[in-house]
């Protein structure tokens, strides 16, 4: 069974940074691009940062280029999202997800983690 | 970036009912589209793929279809697990993009 575990959220000041974690299992990670998305209280999905199987290429949505870091172990199963300069506006619910074998669709979501960026 | 938009914004449909919803591209997508259903407290959950394609699980009440900048997902006979949130997504180019979402309520 796959499965997907985020942990890492919390409450930060602005300015501050996090370091998310994803922990894999239930299928060959090391096979499967992975994928970041959040959802801020009450709104819709967005799409934030992208890896590749092999770590190699990243993906990024503009919004959080150059404060977001994404990266992945996959000698221990674990995708990573790194988040410098927290604005109140990266305030959501963090979901980590595996991309499906057909194209960056998400087949399997993990429960997310809440990232809250206030003062 | 390629923006999707749903409509209509909330569907207030009863159950046995037949639900359509949509999804417009500001650019093509080809077929490169996805529709996700979202409950409360809960994760995204993968339905259509490439347009039409129905993921891993998923009941035949489900399907979609479209090219290019307008697509449509059908719910042919509303189940009550069926009211929830709804979400189209590309992938046709970089960055990623959701629509904001079709919500199906109960009338």
């Amino acid at each position: 069974e796959v499965q997907l575990v985020e942990s890492g959220g919390g409450l930060v000041q602005p300015g501050g940074s996090l370091r998310l974690s994803c922990a894999a299992s239930g299928f060959t990670f090391n096979t499967y691009d992975m994928t970041w998305v959040r959802q801020a209280p009450g709104r819709g999905l967005e799409w934030v940062s992208a890896i590749s199987s092999g770590g190699g290429n990243t993906y990024y949505t503009d919004s959080v280029k150059g404060r977001f870091t994404i990266s992945r172990d996959n000698s221990k199963n674990t995708l990573s999202l790194q988040m410098n300069s927290l604005r109140a506006e990266d305030t959501a619910i963090y979901y980590c997800a595996k991309r499906t074998a057909s194209g960056w669709f998400f087949d399997y979501w993990g429960q997310g983690t809440l990232v809250t960026v206030s003062s | 970036e390629i923006v999707l938009t749903q409509s209509p914004a909330t569907l207030s449909l009863s159950p046995g009912e037949r639900a359509t919803l949509s999804c417009r591209g500001s650019q093509s997508v080809s077929s490169y589209l996805a529709w996700y259903q979202q409950k409360p407290g809960q994760a995204p959950r993968l339905l259509i793929y490439d347009a039409s394609n129905r993921a891993t699980g998923i009941p035949a009440r489900f399907s979609g279809s479209g090219s290019g900048t307008d697509f449509t997902l059908i719910i042919s006979s509303l189940e009550p697990e069926d009211f929830a949130v709804y979400y189209c997504q590309q992938r046709s180019n970089w960055p990623l993009t959701f629509g904001g979402g079709t919500k199906v309520e109960i009338k």
